[in-house]
């Protein structure tokens, strides 16, 4: 089955500083790669995600980018604000057979923004 | 109507009792989700059902029973658990399991403690 690793497990920054997250997976089939953020005591949202047919995308301050040879997929925060201070999870699409998907996540980000 | 909402927020029970979380959605998904959340750790998946069948039990205790009434209702019924089944529950829909690129939408969860 997959496995999900993530990077680093805590990471502190001071505000207006970037963050960068890392991931690998080991299923080179699968080709689905969402980030959710997660406040304490809420929900897992989703804030961004990235298919295998593209290398990079953006959505204002948050961008990912993927490295299908290399399997591993990044989150980048840049000019970060302590409201994104969160738990951040990424997780990876693959196939359990007869053409059914799951996610599997990875352990999790905690990530500090400092005023 | 974009969300996911689930019924309890927070439920108390002892170990002898029954109960039932609840879960809705009204985006059309055709997927439905229950994961388990212990603290400081990802989403672990419970159960999949796909068009009101169940596709995947991730060799879940019987002590916990999903159901799907339709497509838009989720139950997943308790009985006689056990003080490590504490965690805060989670249900998520997608469009469908068919595909790879199925974005997972979350409920704000339910917070179980057996005492």
């Amino acid at each position: 089955g997959e496995n999900v690793e993530q990077h680093p497990s805590t990471l502190s920054v001071q505000e207006g500083d970037s963050a960068v997250i890392k991931c690998t997976y080991s299923d080179s089939a699968s080709n689905y790669f969402p980030w959710y953020k997660q406040e304490l005591g809420k929900r897992p949202q989703l804030i961004i995600d990235i298919r295998s047919n593209v290398g990079e995308k953006k959505d204002q301050r948050i961008a990912v980018t993927l490295n299908k040879t290399a399997k591993h997929f990044s989150l980048h925060i840049t000019e970060t604000q302590p409201e994104d201070s969160a738990v951040y999870f990424c997780a990876a699409s693959s196939t359990t057979g007869a053409g059914s998907y799951q996610l599997t996540f990875g352990k999790g980000t905690k990530l500090s923004v400092i005023p | 109507d974009t969300e996911v909402t689930q019924t309890p927020k927070h439920l108390v029970m002892g170990m002898t009792n029954k109960k039932s979380l609840k879960c809705e959605q009204h985006m059309g998904h055709r997927a439905m989700y229950w994961y388990k959340q212990k603290a400081k750790k990802p989403p672990e998946l419970m159960f999949v059902y796909s068009y009101e069948k169940l596709s995947i039990n991730e060799s879940v205790p019987s002590r916990f029973s999903p159901e799907c009434p339709n497509s838009s209702l989720l139950n997943l019924h308790l009985h006689a658990l056990q003080p490590e089944d504490s965690a805060l529950y989670l249900c998520a829909s997608s469009p469908s399991v068919s595909g790879a690129y199925n974005e997972q939408f979350f409920g704000p969860g339910t917070r179980l403690t057996v005492l």
